[in-house]
């Protein structure tokens, strides 16, 4: 069981360059995030997504799209990358609403920078 | 909104020493609380959680937390630390209406020294 996959693990971006980061999970769970993490401030939620074709901003999405075609996949796209967006960033999924109280299944993580 | 506060940036333990790192949330209503660990270099992991019962949780690695409700706090123990509890921990909650969006503290980064 895969559980939550991300790719790339490591990317290097030049200012105003785009990307996408991709995500899959095989739980089958309706809820997914997209969390930045930067050092001593946490996670902060920049998207979620409660079903397929069902999307919402969290707390920080300036910069930042995603798309929810199918239950597995939740791509982030960053667009006219910038020196702020250098961060680590989480993909999650949760069983929230099917009997679960929540807790978040992470991936792996993404090291973004942009220079 | 809800929000997390963590109240210490960095421990720093001998091993065997015992730890409790405090955690207190803003929400007047029902809530689901969890305690994460983040190993160097590698993802969250869920170390306990509550949602119901028991205000008292045990969770893996000798890890446990206590709810106070009339505290608004969810403080994780253990008794007695080891050289690879060295992590960061992360408290987070989440409510009913928040489409189980969890919300962070800033982390509490621990280290243990052998």
């Amino acid at each position: 069981n895969a559980g939550v996959t991300q790719t790339p693990k490591f990317r290097i971006l030049k200012i105003g360059q785009s990307m996408t980061l991709q995500c899959t999970q095989d739980m089958n769970h309706n809820y997914m995030y997209w969390y930045r993490q930067d050092p001593g401030m946490g996670l902060k939620l920049i998207y979620y997504s409660v079903g397929a074709g069902i999307t919402d901003k969290g707390e920080v999405p300036n910069g930042y799209n995603v798309s929810r075609s199918t239950t597995e996949d939740f791509p982030l796209r960053l667009e006219l990358a910038a020196p702020s967006q250098t961060s680590v960033y989480f993909c999650a999924s949760s069983a929230f609403g099917q009997g679960s109280a929540g807790e978040l299944f992470f991936g792996e993580g993404s090291r973004l920078t942009v220079l | 909104a809800q929000s997390v506060s963590q109240h210490n940036h960095h421990v720093i333990l001998s091993e065997a020493a015992s730890l409790e790192l405090g955690c207190n949330y803003s929400y007047g209503g029902t809530v689901n609380l969890f305690w994460y660990v983040q190993y160097p270099g590698q993802h969250l992991q869920l170390l306990l959680k509550y949602f119901s019962g028991d205000p008292l949780v045990k969770g893996i690695k000798g890890f446990e937390a206590e709810f106070i409700k009339s505290k608004f706090s969810f403080n994780l123990r253990k008794p007695s630390v080891q050289w690879s509890d060295t992590a960061e921990y992360f408290c987070a909650v989440n409510t009913y209406t928040s489409y189980g969006k969890l919300t962070f503290g800033q982390g509490t980064i621990l280290t243990v020294h052998p």
